[in-house]
């Protein structure tokens, strides 16, 4: 069974960090894209991260550029993302995904098709 | 960035009776790959999202087939042809045409009535 579970969520203070992880299995992580998704209370999604399978690709969301990164372990079945300077409105559920992208053209391109159940991060003082 | 406008927010549907879910983006959606770049999410109370529909018009596994997706270019719609009590949650669309960054629509709440 393809599974993905988030680990590594809390309550930390503004300004502070965190580090997730996301352990796969059921899978070849090697074959795949990985993302990170978040949902703050009661709204929708927000696509941050993307990182391709051997990591030469590594996108974030303008919102998150320069204070977190993603990274992957693929012998250890595993993706992070480490948070520095968390703010208020870092506040959310963060989902990884599986990803099955395209490059090409000048692009790249795809969608995720597994998500795990997510870990809640809560940035308040 | 691409935007994505799904309506309606929010519908309440009888059992049995379809609904139907538009989503419409601010550029197209056809790569010169020859696929469009458009996804359906279901996130039900509680639960994280699981892909319904991708590329537009092709049903993930096990998605039941009262589920379909249809459209083109910027247009898309996803319609539930006999609506069932499991299928309440939010629905959202999403293109990946060109990362970064993949955006998605502000979401569809299904209710039952």
């Amino acid at each position: 069974e393809v599974q993905l579970v988030e680990s590594g969520g809390g309550l930390v203070k503004p300004g502070g960090s965190l580090r997730l992880s996301c352990a796969a299995s059921g899978f070849t992580l090697t074959s795949y894209s990985m993302n990170w998704v978040r949902q703050a209370p009661g709204k929708g999604l927000e696509w941050i991260s993307s990182i391709s399978s051997s990591s030469s690709y590594i996108y974030y969301a303008d919102s998150v550029k320069g204070r977190f990164t993603i990274s992957r372990d693929n012998a250890k079945s595993s993706l992070y993302l480490q948070m520095n300077s968390l703010r208020a409105e870092d506040t959310a559920v963060y989902y990884c995904a599986r990803g099955t992208y395209y490059y090409g053209s000048g692009t790249y391109r795809g969608y995720m098709d597994v998500w795990g159940k997510g870990t809640t991060v809560t940035v308040s003082s | 960035d691409i935007v994505m406008t799904q309506t309606p927010l929010s519908l309440s549907v009888t059992p049995g009776q379809p609904a139907s879910i538009s989503c419409k983006s601010s550029q197209s959606l056809l790569h010169s790959d020859g696929k469009t770049y458009l996804y359906w999410y279901l996130q039900k109370p509680g639960q994280s999202p699981q892909l319904l529909i991708y590329e537009a018009s092709s049903r993930f596994y096990g998605v039941p087939e009262r589920f379909s997706g249809s459209g083109s270019g910027t247009d898309f719609t996803l319609k539930i042809s006999r609506v069932e009590a499991e299928d309440v949650g939010v629905y959202y669309c999403m293109q990946g045409i060109h990362l970064p960054p993949i955006t998605f629509g502000q979401g569809t709440r299904l209710e039952i009535k």
